[in-house]
């Protein structure tokens, strides 16, 4: 079974910019979560989307937004983005059949210049 | 009360020596504690979990410890190696309004030292 493949691996963007950012999760599993990790901050919880709907929400700006598709794939997306955006975002996903475990990609790295 | 705290942020080890580290909650609905361990350039990926029903377990070098009236859990890796070097994070998990709920630790990153 493929594992949560997240896309792309790394990007430099500008700040002002906008970006997006892709995950498709595990075969099978409808709930998808995002995280921010930053060095010295442990994974701050973004949002979690479970079959197309965000039901669950962290304390980011309104800047940061996602959504689900049918399929379960996710996608990320941040605006105007500022220098402190730069980090690792991770996308996790998991099933109904093991509960409360994740299963991560290997993450998108950001870098805001 | 969502909150799990974790310590210490980093740690170095004798290779063949024990590396603790441990985690403390509030919330008693917890009912899942997972660690995670993350290597460089990867997403964290399971290591071993437990439930509030036990107050150990063991698989291979690794074993969490339990104490539910303390409201504490400790990853214990015997006999570090080097390859055991990454960082780890504790969570706890439990189930509310139809789904089940993640908190992490913040995470310790860990060096075992030859």
């Amino acid at each position: 079974k493929a594992g949560v493949t997240q896309t792309p691996r790394y990007l430099i963007k500008t700040r002002g910019q906008q970006v997006t950012l892709s995950c498709s999760p595990i075969s099978g599993h409808r709930s998808v979560s995002w995280y921010q990790q930053t060095p010295g901050q442990g994974l701050q919880f973004l949002f979690e989307y479970f079959s197309e709907t965000q039901r669950n929400k962290g304390n980011f700006p309104g800047r940061f937004s996602g959504r689900q598709f049918s399929n379960s794939r996710s996608e990320m997306n941040v605006s105007t983005l500022e220098l402190g955006d730069s980090a690792l975002y991770l996308c996790a996903s998991s099933s109904m059949s093991e509960v409360g475990r994740a299963f991560f990609g290997q993450g998108t790295r950001l870098t805001v210049v | 009360q969502q909150q799990v705290k974790q310590s210490p942020q980093s740690l170095i080890v004798q290779k063949g020596g024990i590396s603790i580290i441990n985690c403390a909650y509030e919330n008693t609905a917890f009912d899942y504690f997972p660690w995670y361990q993350q290597f460089p350039g990867k997403g964290p990926a399971l290591l071993i979990a437990i439930r509030p029903d036990v107050s150990e377990k063991k698989e291979g070098r690794f074993t969490i410890s339990f104490n539910k009236s303390a409201k504490q859990f400790s990853l214990h890796i015997m006999d570090s190696q080097p390859g055991d070097s990454a960082t780890y994070f504790c969570a706890a998990s439990f189930y509310s309004g139809g789904y089940q709920k993640v908190t992490f630790g913040t995470g310790t990153k860990l060096q075992v030292i030859p």
